[in-house]
């Protein structure tokens, strides 16, 4: 089982509409939940981060953690084509609460 | 501009050449990771600083790979005797310890022929 598991998607979604993304991990003494968007060629980049189970909401996104199901999500609102891109899930190591740990993202496609 | 930087962008070498990148973190933060990425996958975690000490160096990282980050500022990962399986995206990047959220680089691009 790898420790954090995404869908590969191509996930499609029309623009406009809310895009659901979502993200399991393996490990329950895991503290520090993150989203990155990552476009094309470009380097990750930091949009959302949640320590705490329920919700936490930063203008059009959500992020969601759900400890007891070891399971994040990240809800985009009104979503844009410049939202097209591949998001990946990191969730802080299991030996380190430094090193986090990535899943291999899911890519997002708005479709006009 | 004050995010985190690394030089170079783009390396292309011959396999069993040395190559040395280098990253500048935020000046502010005081860890400083190293990541290697290749496509279609997350980042994977190399090695990574508190200050100037090495706290934490993952177990798929080979001898081939050193890293330094001598004074605590900016860091450079070396790579030695390059093989093909190398060639890759390393980024760097850097955070606080408190709170823990990484900024990223741009990444160095490496290509091994």
């Amino acid at each position: 089982q790898k420790e954090v598991e995404q869908n590969s998607g191509p996930l499609s979604v029309p623009e406009g509409a809310i895009a659901s993304l979502n993200c399991t991990y393996s490990d329950r003494g895991s503290q520090s939940f993150f989203w990155y968007r990552q476009y094309s060629g470009k380097s990750p980049e930091l949009i959302m981060f949640i320590y705490s189970n329920g919700d936490k909401e930063d203008g059009r996104f959500t992020a969601q953690l759900n400890k007891a199901s070891q399971y994040v999500s990240l809800l985009i609102r009104d979503s844009q084509p410049s939202d097209s891109a591949t998001y990946l899930c990191a969730v802080n190591g299991p030996s380190s609460a430094s090193k986090i740990i990535f899943g291999s993202g899911t890519r997002l496609s708005i479709r006009p | 501009d004050t995010g985190v930087s690394q030089d170079p962008r783009h390396k292309i070498t011959k396999r069993g050449q040395n190559v040395t990148f280098r990253c500048d973190p935020i000046s502010e933060h005081n860890r400083l990771y190293w990541y290697r990425q290749t496509l279609g996958q997350g980042p994977e975690f190399l090695t990574y600083f508190q200050n100037e000490a090495q706290l934490e160096k993952s177990r798929l990282l080979s001898d081939r790979f050193s890293a330094e980050r001598p004074k605590g500022s900016f860091s450079t990962l070396e790579i030695q005797r390059t093989e093909q399986g190398d060639s890759a995206m390393y980024l760097c990047a850097s955070s606080f310890v408190s709170p823990d959220e990484q900024f990223f680089g741009p990444g160095t691009r490496l290509t091994v022929l």
